[in-house]
């Protein structure tokens, strides 16, 4: 089974901050890697697909990068509605998800 | 509009068991792979199962294998989860969701969830 491991668990930032999220695959994946952001008492919603295309309606301050084992989403410019927690997901060989990383106000 | 409505969830005893519905409407259910996704109360996000477009393939996850079963009726839009044996473990919202395409397993279409909860 690929395991997948999100760094940091938690990260406190401010509005108009960079953030960085970084994602690790226990084995390659190619680029077959998502990013979802959930917020309390809602379902995911995918912002970013294939590792780094933009998935339709997600502003362009969020983006992908990596392959490999190596992925990350950055937030150009953190906006209020950004506080959620992101996910990452592999669907390399079935589909595994990464613990999450919770992005909290400063 | 594209949308998944799940229903189905509630409390059970430990051991028994619990059909999950997902309801599927504004695109071309027949066509579409499918997959259930749960989330435990306070936790990340697992994947628990997937169905091909006509049923003949299924997949599970190592922690429900033996005890859910997936299913589809394309005729009804409706994707289903049969889970039996269920364990305290088990509790945690379920959600149905829709691959992008066969060549892009992202899930792009997720419903609102239906609410698991296993106790005595």
């Amino acid at each position: 089974d690929i395991q997948m491991t999100q760094s940091p668990s938690t990260l406190s930032a401010s509005v108009g901050d960079r953030v960085t999220i970084t994602c690790r695959a226990s084995q390659s994946i190619s680029s077959w890697l998502a990013w979802y952001q959930q917020k309390p008492g809602k379902a995911p919603k995918l912002l970013i697909y294939k590792a780094s295309f933009l998935e339709t309606g997600v502003p362009s301050r969020f983006s992908g990068s990596g392959s490999g084992t190596e992925f990350t989403l950055t937030i150009s410019s953190l906006q209020p509605d950004d506080f959620a927690t992101y996910y990452c997901q592999q669907y390399n060989s079935l589909w595994t998800f990464g613990q999450g990383t919770k992005v909290e106000i400063k | 509009e594209v949308q998944l409505v799940e229903s189905g969830g509630g409390l059970v005893q430990p051991g028994g068991s619990l059909r999950l519905s997902c309801a599927a409407s504004g695109f071309t259910f027949s066509s579409c792979e499918m997959n259930w996704v749960r989330q435990a109360p306070g936790r990340g996000l697992e994947w628990v199962s997937y169905i091909n477009s006509i049923g003949t393939t299924t997949y599970y996850a190592d922690s429900v294998k033996g005890r859910f079963t997936i299913s589809r009726d394309n005729a009804k839009n409706s994707l289903y989860l049969q889970m039996n044996s269920l364990r305290a473990e088990d509790t945690a919202v379920y959600y149905c969701a829709r691959p992008q395409d066969s060549q892009n397993y992202a899930f792009d279409i997720w419903g609102q969830g239906t609410m698991v909860t296993v106790s005595s």
